[in-house]
């Protein structure tokens, strides 16, 4: 079945550096890929998207690529900020699924001042 | 006001008691969701219905059941709440085909 994998947190970082999370998946035909974000003490935000191979989906200075090449959507920015603190989840949404979400585990991010 | 809302926000209670979480949505969407977090897991769906007839099943159903009372609310229901039912819920909805979910705020359960 469709599954998620993202890089183990937590991730420390010190502000103005550069990140990347890693996301990579398993599904049949062509999914949509997602990447949400979770501050703390609230729900789950949609951060960005990409809907077909080789879209770049982009907010907030984030920034992931669909390959389908070799099944990932990695997270990056290139210069993060304190406000950045928080859990980013990858996701997919595959054809003929209903609109299900499957996530991968989250990984948690630190951004030190 | 928040367009998706979830009650309670936090609850806590003991083996055995029945235990509804309510959802309610002013997007006037279709489609709606619960979902469970637990560290170190991400995610997973419990229940997801496409109008008030249509209900499904997820990956974790067991031990939950659901009601769309109507279009904009959905409940989630523990029949018997055991320990390891402790976790954060999360209602989403989504309008049709489009591909965004909208999450609520969560209810962060612990089951004694």
């Amino acid at each position: 079945g469709n599954s998620v994998t993202q890089m183990e947190g937590p991730v420390t970082l010190s502000e103005e550096a550069f990140l990347t999370i890693n996301c990579t998946y398993t599904a049949t035909g062509y999914p949509s890929l997602f990447w949400y974000v979770q501050y703390p003490g609230e729900g789950l935000q949609l951060l960005l998207k990409a809907t077909k191979a080789d879209d770049k989906g982009s907010n907030k200075g984030f920034e992931a690529t669909y390959r389908k090449e070799t099944t990932s959507f990695h997270l990056e920015k290139g210069s993060v900020q304190v406000s950045d603190s928080a859990v980013y989840f990858c996701a997919l949404s595959g054809d003929n699924q209903g609109g299900k979400l499957i996530f991968g585990q989250g990984t948690e991010l630190s951004v030190k001042p | 006001d928040a367009d998706v809302t979830q009650t309670p926000r936090n609850r806590i209670t003991k083996t055995g008691k029945r235990i509804m979480l309510e959802c309610s949505q002013t997007k006037g969407h279709d489609r709606m969701y619960w979902y469970r977090q637990d560290p170190g897991l991400g995610l997973r769906l419990i229940y997801y219905s496409f109008d008030v007839k249509d209900i499904n099943k997820g990956e974790i159903s067991d031990g939950y059941s659901v009601s769309r009372q109507a279009q904009a609310k959905f409940s989630l229901s523990l029949e018997s709440a055991i320990p390891n039912q402790t976790a954060l819920y999360f209602c989403a909805t989504r309008q049709g085909s489009y591909n965004e979910q909208f999450f609520g705020p969560g209810t962060r359960l612990t089951v004694l």
